[in-house]
């Protein structure tokens, strides 16, 4: 296994159910992030975790709720969803982002499609 | 704070023509910049960077771009593309210190042609 992998790639969900979506990155990164995009709209930054700390919350519901148990894996719990929730997760991974020796760029793995019914 | 303006949502060329997509940004300090490119139900892939020395960055699938400090632009060219380029491209950029993750334009879509 390389690079960032997400799972599963595919999700149905009614508005009450309860499902996780999986993330895991095998390039020795201690920064994750989690990303939606939805269509017709601009990536949005859900989520930053850096050293396993959560950096970064731009101001997501709280349906979407994230856990990062270790530098290599990111999860995202969902609870109650909207329809509007529909879209791909992307999870991303980075050497770190403090500090001038880094450059921030991403590793992206291929996303999470989710369908809310 | 910066920001990233790609000035076409939407980009179709007809196969083997050249193409040039636009990337301004704003930023009060001096930036690393990127393009990245989402093929159809995939993550994105980064094409290439710009860090620091020569202008002119060369990536990968035979794409290039080149900075231009005084005009803020990070323009994203290939002089002949295939049928396999048509996807969504994204800029973005971070600046050299302090801790914010990338910024990304909104993307165009570029469509080739056959």
């Amino acid at each position: 296994e390389t690079g960032v992998t997400q799972t599963p790639r595919h999700l149905v969900m009614g508005m009450t159910n309860k499902k996780s979506l999986k993330c895991e990155q095998h390039l020795g990164h201690n920064a994750m992030y989690w990303y939606k995009q939805s269509a017709k709209k601009p990536l949005e930054l859900m989520f930053v975790y850096n050293f396993k700390e959560q950096t970064e919350n731009n101001s997501v519901p709280s349906r979407f709720s994230p856990e990062c148990p270790n530098s290599s894996h990111l999860f995202l719990h969902l609870h109650t969803l909207q329809p509007e929730d529909s879209a791909l997760y992307l999870c991303a991974s980075s050497q770190d982002w403090s500090g001038r020796s880094r450059t921030g760029e991403l590793f992206f793995g291929e996303g999470s499609r989710l369908t809310v019914l | 704070a910066q920001s990233v303006t790609q000035l076409d949502s939407q980009v179709p060329v007809f196969e083997e023509a050249p193409v040039e997509l636009r990337c301004n940004y704003s930023s009060s300090v001096s930036v690393y910049l990127f393009w990245y490119v989402q093929y159809p139900n995939q993550g994105l892939q980064l094409l290439l960077k710009y860090l620091s020395g020569s202008t002119l960055v060369k990536g990968i699938n035979g794409f290039e771009a080149e900075f231009n400090k005084s005009q803020t632009s990070f323009h994203l060219r290939k002089p002949s593309v295939h049928i396999s380029d048509t996807a969504e491209y994204f800029c973005a950029v971070r600046p050299l210190s302090g801790n914010t993750p990338l910024v990304f334009g909104k993307g165009t879509r570029l469509s080739v042609i056959a």
